[in-house]
């Protein structure tokens, strides 16, 4: 059974570039897609992208041209960055691992604050 | 974009009751939703996938129906571990989009 874990900072300023990342444990990465999922505070969930280990990506087209996911086969982490950040994009960001589309496994998420 | 409708908002019921909420997707998703259930300061939990296949660890309390778009989770008789915020979500193609909840409160 994999565990995910994200991480990354927990602040960061109005037009920069959020990166977090996704470390996958007890399991390879080079078998199931990995995908970003965030939820704003007291809302619902917003899928925003996902990867396949071998660079195969897809992406929300309301975030396509701010988001970028890779993936570290030798690290077995999955990134994700979010440029030109502004309030609307504080929320906890969780990765899942994704089976045929749905998300059997979730990491715990990490909360992103976009704040002066 | 296929948008995803979840009823009602918000259902309170009593323990030992049944629950029954619903969602609709905006054309047809086939078999193509999964259902997930979220407490407080926890991550979503797959809970139901191909509309009807309960995931491991979950009660036979929890059934899902439904294709197309029209699709129905159901909680018979409710325990206090039921009481969350349910998810729909479509997966017919790569773009990939969520209801926006149901809260089970209790009554």
């Amino acid at each position: 059974q994999e565990h995910l874990q994200e991480s990354g900072p927990g602040l960061v300023k109005p037009s920069e570039t959020l990166s977090l990342t996704c470390a996958v444990s007890g399991g390879s990465i080079s078998t199931y897609y990995w995908t970003w999922i965030r939820q704003p505070p007291g809302r619902g969930l917003e899928w925003i992208g996902y990867i396949y280990y071998s660079g195969d990506t897809m992406y929300n087209p309301s975030l396509k041209s701010r988001v970028t996911i890779s993936v570290d086969t030798s690290k077995n982490e999955v990134s994700l960055k979010l440029t030109s950040v502004t309030a609307s994009d504080t929320a906890m960001y969780y990765c899942a691992k994704t089976r045929r589309n749905w998300f059997d496994t979730w990491g715990r998420g990490t909360l992103v604050t976009v704040s002066s | 974009e296929i948008v995803m409708t979840q009823s009602p908002a918000t259902l309170s019921v009593s323990p030992g009751e049944r629950a029954t909420l619903s969602c609709r997707a905006s054309q047809s998703v086939g078999n193509n939703l999964a259902w997930y259930q979220q407490k407080p300061g926890q991550a979503p939990r797959l809970l139901i996938f191909a509309a009807s296949t309960r995931a491991p660890g979950f009660s036979p309390r929890f059934s899902g129906s439904g294709s197309g778009t029209e699709f129905t989770l159901t909680i018979s008789s409710l325990q206090s571990e039921d009481f969350a915020v349910y998810y729909c979500q479509q997966y017919d193609g790569w773009q990939i989009t969520f209801g926006q909840g149901t809260r089970l409160d209790i009554k």
